[in-house]
């Protein structure tokens, strides 16, 4: 079942632009992760932010969780040409060890 | 530093044909263990997790399996390949205590079916 439900599904900016992914989830989180996709390549973990943070930064990254409303939103500032791909967030389904992705937002970054 | 390897990268095979795709884990002891399905376009719907040698859980019923022969090897097969079984396959892995950790992925299989 769908736990993560990423917005916009397509995004498309100009570079220097900052691209904002939001995410929706169901039920009660301990965390709540962000993953990068190049198109035809694995996944790559970019961030995860706990149930009881409200922001984290990475680089050019700032992710924030409202767990009241039940959502995320992944901020790339001063955005690159090669920030080109999709995200995903991902969360963990109820006690078990599967770990639960949206659909995912496709980023296009335009020079 | 953990790596994983995936392979083939791409693979083309007839309807009716056995499969068999295998990841390997390096630099970790007793990974988590993980197979995902891609379609074109969309999330990545979970197949198989393995919490330990010989320890399969099926997440999706079809005419795939999942086995776990050594600690850091997990292998994808099906006997008979049907066309619904094209798409983008990945592996990943993730430590074996606490769910505040990340899952890393290879780079994936692309297999098409004719």
């Amino acid at each position: 079942s769908q736990q993560g439900e990423e917005d916009p599904q397509a995004l498309s900016i100009q570079e220097g632009e900052n691209a904002t992914m939001n995410c929706s989830y169901k039920t009660s989180i301990n965390n709540l992760q962000w993953y990068r996709q190049n198109s035809g390549r694995g996944l790559v973990h970019l961030i995860l932010i706990r149930s009881n943070e409200r922001e984290k930064h990475s680089g050019r990254l700032r992710v924030t969780l409202d767990t009241s409303k039940k959502s995320s939103s992944l901020l790339i500032t001063a955005s690159r040409a090669a920030d080109t791909a999709s995200y995903f967030c991902a969360t963990y389904q109820g006690g078990s060890e599967k770990l639960v992705f949206g659909k995912g937002t496709k980023l296009t970054v335009n020079p | 530093s953990q790596t994983i390897h995936q392979w083939p990268a791409t693979l083309v095979q007839p309807v009716g044909s056995p499969l068999s795709l295998e990841c390997t884990v390096e630099g970790t002891s007793n990974p988590n263990l993980y197979w995902y399905r891609q379609a074109a376009g969309r999330g990545l719907q979970l197949l198989f997790y393995s919490v330990g040698i010989g320890q399969i859980s099926s997440e999706v019923p079809q005419n795939l399996s999942a086995s776990r022969p050594q600690d850091r090897q997990f292998i994808l097969s099906s006997k008979k390949l049907l066309l619904s079984d094209s798409g983008f396959y990945l592996c990943a892995w993730s430590v074996s205590w606490g769910r505040d950790q990340p899952q890393h992925f290879g780079d994936g299989t692309r297999l098409s079916i004719l």
